[in-house]
C-alpha cells in the first residue's frame, strides 16, 4: 500500500520557468511533510518541510504548499536552474511514528 | 563536521557471502536508520534505532541484522547475500523531524 505517491516519474522544465512537483498521500495521520533532493551517486539531501498546521512554507526559490483536505502537497521551484536537475522525493511522518514514508520520486530535468 | 559517513562506497559480493555496511554519524543524533533504494523506487526502511542498544525492524528487515553499541555507529550486517539484496543502501540520522543521509553504499550480489 503506497501511502505517499508521486505519480509523475519525470518532469522537464525550461530554465527560468516554474517547476511544480506533486505528491499525494493517503494516511490522514501524517502531520509533517518533507522534500528531499537527490543527485546521482549521492544520498538524499533535505530541501524543505511543512507542518500540517501550515499551508505554505517558503525558502528562497522553493515553496511547499499543503492542501490537507485533498491530501496533496506540491513543491514549486522558481526560477528553475540547471542545478535543480535531480530526483525529488516527497516524504511524510506523523507524531509518535519514528519512520518516514517516502514517495517513489520525480526526476526533474531543467533544460537550458 | 562530516555528518553521516558510509563505507564502503561500492562492493560486489558472491551469493552466500556476508558483509557489514558501516555507518557513522558525528552529530550526536539518537535516531538512526537504514534504507535501501531499488531502481525506480522510493526508499524502503530496513531497520532503525532510537538510541544506543535499541533497534527495531522496518518494512524490509529480512536478510539483514543491525546493532547499535554506540550513539555514533549503526552497522548493517548481511549474513547470506542474495541477488535480491542488490541495491543502494543509505544510512541516515535524525534531528527533530529531519533525517540526514549518508552518500550510500552500492551493493551488487552476483
Amino acid at each position: 500500500d503506497q501511502q505517499v505517491k508521486q505519480n509523475s516519474p519525470s518532469l522537464s522544465v525550461q530554465e527560468g520557468r516554474i517547476s511544480i512537483l506533486n505528491c499525494d498521500y493517503t494516511n490522514s495521520m501524517f502531520d509533517y511533510f518533507l522534500w528531499y533532493k537527490k543527485y546521482p551517486a549521492e544520498g538524499p539531501t533535505f530541501l524543505i518541510s511543512i507542518s500540517s498546521i501550515k499551508d505554505k512554507n517558503e525558502d528562497g526559490r522553493f515553496t511547499v504548499f499543503l492542501n490537507k483536505s485533498a491530501k496533496h502537497l506540491s513543491l514549486h521551484i522558481v526560477p528553475s536552474q540547471p542545478g535543480d536537475s535531480a530526483v525529488y522525493f516527497c516524504a511524510a511522518h506523523y507524531l509518535g511514528n519514528e519512520k518516514l514514508t517516502f514517495g517513489t520520486g520525480t526526476r526533474l530535468t531543467i533544460i537550458p | 563536521n562530516a555528518g553521516v559517513t558510509q563505507t564502503p562506497k561500492f562492493r560486489i559480493l558472491k551469493i552466500g557471502q556476508s558483509m557489514t555496511l558501516q555507518c557513522t554519524q558525528d552529530m550526536n543524533h539518537n535516531y538512526m536508520y537504514w534504507y535501501r533504494q531499488d531502481p525506480g523506487m522510493g526508499l524502503k526502511l530496513i531497520y532503525y534505532s532510537v538510541g544506543a542498544g535499541i533497534t527495531d525492524k522496518g518494512e524490509v528487515p529480512n536478510g539483514y541484522n543491525v546493532s547499535r553499541s554506540t550513539t555514533e555507529d549503526f552497522p548493517l550486517r548481511l549474513e547470506l547475500a542474495a541477488p535480491s539484496q542488490t541495491s543502494v543502501y543509505f544510512c541516515a540520522s535524525r534531528e527533530q523531524e529531519t533525517q540526514y543521509f549518508g552518500p550510500g553504499t552500492r551493493l551488487l550480489v552476483l
